[in-house]
């Protein structure tokens, strides 16, 4: 089936460590995005990208970094230099600009900074 | 500035007790409005997508409707089933970028 895989599910970090979550397609999606979720806020974006080998800064980029190396994957490194990481982060895709805002959401990751 | 503002926060409901879910919206120019229901600790799924006034899209108990300034997400005879966040979502003309709003969190009772 085709969809969008978000791991791992759950993550706990120390401070000043860097994380990455990994995102995986297989809808043949064009475009891919990242969001951070917090409780009663709606979903902020991080980072986006159109092809391979191109992002863009979304709303809140500092602290988050991505690399676009295959069509399939899209992985986000939160660093240290995030200053409040604890969030639930969501992985999207669309066929890009022909699907503009029908998004396929991955299942997200919950990190939580120790 | 795009803005995205929906209302109420949390709506509790008795089962079967039908109501609706405001999305307003102040963008240049709308390429598109979209609805999503996220469950707890999961992805968003998308449910419609509305172009332009006057369109309404159904699936199930629910009815999304569209004006030049909000929509709607019309809920009948909701099921305990129903219970989940709502989320709004615009794109404004020239982009493809969603701005979400803060969501609806429902609680349908039995």
């Amino acid at each position: 089936d085709g969809g969008i895989t978000q791991s791992p599910k759950y993550l706990f970090r120390k401070e000043g460590q860097n994380v990455t979550l990994s995102c995986e397609q297989n809808l043949n999606h064009d475009a891919m995005y990242w969001y951070r979720q917090d409780p009663g806020q709606g979903l902020r974006l991080i980072y986006y990208s159109q092809i391979v080998n191109d992002f863009q800064k979304g709303d809140i980029a500092e602290g988050y970094s991505v690399s676009r190396e295959k069509k399939e994957s899209f992985p986000l490194t939160v660093t240290s230099a995030q200053k409040n990481p604890t969030a639930f982060y969501l992985c999207a895709s669309s066929v890009g600009d022909g699907g503009a805002g029908e998004l396929f959401f991955g299942e997200g990751s919950r990190l939580t900074v120790l | 500035e795009d803005q995205v503002t929906q209302s109420p926060e949390a709506l509790r409901l008795q089962e079967g007790e039908s109501s609706s879910l405001n999305c307003s919206y102040t963008v240049s120019g709308l390429r598109g409005l979209f609805w999503y229901r996220q469950d707890p600790g999961k992805g968003p799924e998308f449910l419609f997508t509305l172009y332009s006034a006057g369109e309404e899209k159904e699936k199930e108990r629910l009815k999304a409707t569209l004006t030049k300034k909000e929509s709607f997400l019309h809920i009948t005879a909701p099921k305990p089933e129903d219970s989940a966040t709502y989320l709004c979502a615009v794109v404004p003309g020239g982009s493809y970028i969603p701005t979400f709003g803060r969501g609806t969190s429902l609680i349908v009772h039995p």
